[in-house]
């Protein structure tokens, strides 16, 4: 049974620029959160989507979007990058809620 | 407030003895307490995980207890191997759409 898949593994991009990160749930799990994990913090929730619908959003600016998918995968999508949003990008997936489980994250690097 | 604060922030334990990690939260409404393990450069890994109607849950060596009158719960881990070696991290819900996480508690086993 697979776990939680992220897509890339690792990105570097420049100031301003946009990216987008994919996940993939586990199986039968219709919840995803995402999560940006600082260097020593832990993880910092920013979005939460049930059934498509997002159900809960963290203190992150506007810069931040996401969006769930028919078959339950999703995209977090982050434009005009800032330095500051260098960090490890986690997505968790649930049946509902909790009980969360995460993937592998992709190491955003901004220069 | 949203916080949920752990404690401490670094623990040095001999192996074979135990090793106590404890958090507090705000949210008098929340029921649900995963903690998580993260290891370095991985992703964190449910470990336990406890709702509100119970008191203690246990698995093999790890344990959780909940304290709801003093908005407390911990994570006991006994007979500590150096397997155990990580950061973890508690966390609860805020509402039912969000997760919060702790700053994380960096364990170290002592040969």
């Amino acid at each position: 049974d697979a776990g939680v898949t992220q897509s890339p593994t690792h990105l570097i991009k420049t100031r301003g620029q946009q990216v987008t990160l994919r996940c993939s749930p586990i199986s039968g799990h219709k919840s995803v959160s995402w999560y940006q994990q600082v260097l020593g913090q832990g993880p910092q929730f920013i979005f939460q989507y049930y059934e498509k619908e997002e159900r809960g959003r963290g203190n992150f600016p506007d810069r931040f979007s996401a969006r769930q998918f028919p078959n339950y995968s999703s995209e977090l999508n982050v434009n005009a990058l800032l330095l500051g949003d260098s960090a490890l990008y986690l997505c968790a997936s649930s049946e509902t809620f909790y009980e969360q489980y995460f993937g592998p994250g992709t190491r955003l690097t901004v220069t | 407030g949203e916080n949920v604060e752990q404690h401490p922030s670094t623990l040095s334990v001999q192996e074979g003895d135990s090793a106590v990690i404890k958090c507090t939260y705000s949210d008098s409404a929340s029921n649900y307490f995963p903690w998580y393990k993260q290891e370095l450069g991985k992703r964190p890994q449910l470990i336990i995980d406890i709702r509100s109607n119970v008191g203690e849950k246990k698995d093999q060596r790890i344990a959780v207890t909940l304290n709801k009158t003093a908005k407390h719960f911990s994570l006991h881990i006994t007979e500590t191997q150096p397997e155990d070696s990580a950061v973890y991290f508690c966390a609860g819900p805020l509402g039912d759409d969000k997760i919060i996480f702790g700053k994380g508690t960096r364990l170290h086993i002592l040969p």
